[in-house]
């Protein structure tokens, strides 16, 4: 069984300032994956950033990064340069290799600032 | 950009009828996954379907729900006898493969909210 956990319900951001949204997980498997979702208001869940674990290197995706610490299970998103068009919700999510279940986070809601 | 559709966007039922939410996932994805979400509470599994067959389903996917693939193009999750506590978010979700690689990338629907009375 896995689990994930964000510990943050709500953040905030100025606009063009970086903001990091923290995840922790746990699974016994040694092949997962590891995804963030958004899901702007009244629009559906779309992927931002994704990880394999036998990766080492942090996955990015422009202004999205990850800081993936394996060892730690931590698995934190990283915006820069802030955007109003980054508010949403923001769902962290495991998937083990064997499965395709996806584990959700219980999400963290971003504001952004102008 | 092709996109997982749902209809409806929100149903209302009255407790122990049946309600059958209805996705059409991208044409070229061949697994498709039912999620719920209770308001408050995380998103939750139910069922994943490959090759119209069940392939995992969750402890919370029980003989009251069925899916089915009825034509080439629909994936219909059935609740029979809903009960208040059925009323949540449904997302329908469908991914190219289950493997690795990009190719197990889920989209996800708008979701069907389910109100329950």
């Amino acid at each position: 069984a896995q689990t994930v956990t964000q510990s943050q319900p709500e953040m905030s951001v100025q606009e063009a300032e970086t903001v990091t949204l923290s995840c922790t997980y746990d699974t016994s498997e040694s092949d997962y994956y590891l995804f963030w979702y958004k899901q702007p208001p009244s629009r559906q869940m779309i992927l931002v950033i994704r990880q394999e674990a036998y990766k080492q290197q942090n996955a990015t995706e422009n202004r999205f990064s990850v800081n993936f610490q394996k060892a730690a299970k931590s698995f934190s998103l990283k915006i820069s340069d802030s955007q109003l068009g980054d508010a949403a919700m923001y769902f962290c999510a495991c998937r083990s290799g064997s499965a395709r279940q996806l584990t959700f986070g219980s999400g963290t809601q971003l504001t952004v600032l102008p | 950009e092709p996109e997982v559709t749902q209809t409806p966007s929100h149903q209302v039922t009255q407790m122990g009828q049946e309600v059958i939410l209805r996705c059409v996932p991208i044409s070229n994805h061949l697994y498709f996954y039912w999620y719920r979400q209770i308001l408050g509470q995380k998103v939750e599994f139910l069922v994943s379907f490959y090759n119209n067959e069940i392939s995992e389903k969750s402890e919370i996917f029980d003989d009251q729900f069925s899916v089915e693939r009825p034509d080439g193009s629909n994936f219909t999750l059935k609740i029979r006898s809903t009960k208040l506590e059925d009323s949540a978010m449904y997302f329908c979700a469908s991914s190219v493969s289950s493997g690795g690689g990009a190719g197990n990338e889920q989209f996800f629907g708008p979701g069907t909210r389910l109100t329950v009375l």
